[in-house]
């Protein structure tokens, strides 16, 4: 088992449309989870962090975390073609001192 | 505005050349991180450095070696490349070591 694992997509939903992407860990004792969004030929860029169980909005963006289920996602509002890029979900463990990145997780928005 | 600047897009080596990758940071940042990223692997930790002269080692880092001689300046060394070591190489910065903020636009790297 992977110790943070994404769906590799593609996803794909319309333009306006919510996306919702999915990330699971391992590590039980995990203490800080971060979304990063990566364009294609681009370097990723931190977009969300969250540390605690709920919900934590930024714009458009909502992470959610849910630390019994081992589970955090990232929701995209009224998702717009710009927001095609492959994200990037990483898991900080038990200690806080070793960051795991998932493989990512394309996503396409339809005009 | 934030700013790390990796010396090379891309970078074409032979088998059993020693490979320097260099890294610039303009943010005073303590840390500093160097990555690789391969399809379906995502983002693995090789070596970061938490101050001038210190290194840690990540995930992965066998083949490579590390030098922080200047605050802004991380450099990655791949001592006798290898094909293996065909990837995209990513340097970061971050005022806190976890987890990297801010990249650098990455090298691709080709052993032949």
């Amino acid at each position: 088992q992977k110790e943070v694992e994404q769906n590799s997509g593609p996803l794909s939903v319309p333009e306006g449309a919510i996306a919702s992407l999915n990330c699971t860990y391992s590590d039980r004792g995990s203490q800080s989870f971060f979304w990063y969004r990566q364009y294609s030929g681009k370097s990723p860029e931190l977009i969300m962090f969250i540390y605690s169980n709920g919900d934590k909005e930024d714009g458009r963006f909502t992470a959610q975390l849910n630390k019994a289920s081992q589970y955090v996602s990232l929701l995209i509002r009224d998702s717009q073609p710009s927001d095609s890029a492959t994200y990037l979900c990483a898991v900080t463990n038990t200690g806080g001192f070793k960051t795991i990145f998932g493989a990512g997780t394309r996503l396409f928005v339809k005009a | 505005d934030v700013k790390v600047t990796q010396s090379s897009r891309y970078l074409v080596k032979r088998t059993g050349e020693k490979v320097f990758l260099e890294c610039v940071q303009d943010m005073d940042h303590e840390n500093m991180f160097w990555y690789r990223q391969d399809p379906g692997l995502g983002l693995r930790l090789i070596y970061f450095s938490y101050d001038v002269k210190m290194k840690e080692k990540g995930d992965i880092p066998e083949g490579y070696s590390v030098s922080r001689e200047k605050k802004e300046r991380f450099s990655l060394i791949l001592e006798s490349a290898s094909t293996n070591q065909t990837s995209m190489y990513l340097c970061a910065s971050s005022l806190t070591t976890r987890p990297a903020q801010h990249f650098g636009d990455g090298t691709r790297l080709s052993i032949l």
